[in-house]
């Protein structure tokens, strides 16, 4: 059971380039979230989907685009990279049915914009 | 605004001693709370939550206290082992709606020997 899968774990980009970050996961979650992490930061929301075909922006989607054809991917685009975009991304998924909403989440995709 | 915060941002205790990490909110209409534990190179792992109805929940060495009125939590962790030496987030979320999480900026705790 992979759970949630990020790729790349590493990626060095120009500024200006652009670039997707994968992710996938196998646990048939309908919730799916994009998190950034910046140093001494907590972790900001990016965008979120709550099932194939639906997304919403959270608190920091300048910047970025996200997609959700299927219930286990859900790809997030940067387009022309910023310094300011270099962070750590997590992807995380969950399935909530009352209670908490327990995230489970990737080992994060380092990105550097130079 | 930062609706999730915690106020330290590392803290370091002796091992066989209790940690007491803490998290204050501004949010009233949180209806969980949430405790992640992150190592580094690694995405963080869900440790222990509480309701907003309850004022403790214990699971084996790790106990989260919950004071609505002052609008904070807390984390115990009795006793202290080297492998709990990792960054702790807390976080909160509604029950409604895509349930996202708000996170603090996280604690890094280190356990010495």
């Amino acid at each position: 059971n992979a759970g949630v899968t990020q790729t790349p774990k590493f990626r060095i980009l120009k500024i200006g380039q652009s670039m997707t970050l994968q992710c996938t996961q196998d646990m048939n979650h309908n919730y799916m979230y994009w998190y950034r992490q910046d140093p001494g930061m907590g972790l900001k929301l990016i965008y979120y989907s709550v099932g194939a075909g639906i997304t919403d922006k959270g608190e920091v989607p300048n910047g970025y685009n996200v997609s959700r054809s299927t219930t286990e991917d859900f790809p997030l685009r940067l387009e022309l990279a910023a310094p300011s975009q270099t962070s750590v991304y997590f992807c995380a998924s969950s399935l909530p049915r009352g209670g908490a909403n327990v995230l489970t989440f990737g080992a994060g995709s380092r990105l550097t914009v130079l | 605004d930062q609706q999730v915060k915690q106020n330290s941002p590392s803290l370091s205790v002796q091992e066989g001693r209790i940690s007491i990490l803490n998290c204050d909110y501004t949010n009233s209409m949180f209806d969980y709370f949430l405790w992640y534990k992150k190592y580094p190179a690694e995405g963080p792992t869900f440790l222990i939550s509480i309701s907003s109805i309850k004022d403790k929940n214990e699971d084996g060495r790790f106990t989260v206290f919950l004071n609505k009125s002052a609008k904070h939590l807390s984390l115990h962790i009795v006793p202290s082992q080297p492998g709990d030496s990792a960054v702790y987030f807390c976080a909160a979320s509604y029950l409604q709606g895509a349930q996202k999480l708000v996170f603090g900026q996280g604690t890094r705790l280190t356990i010495n020997p």
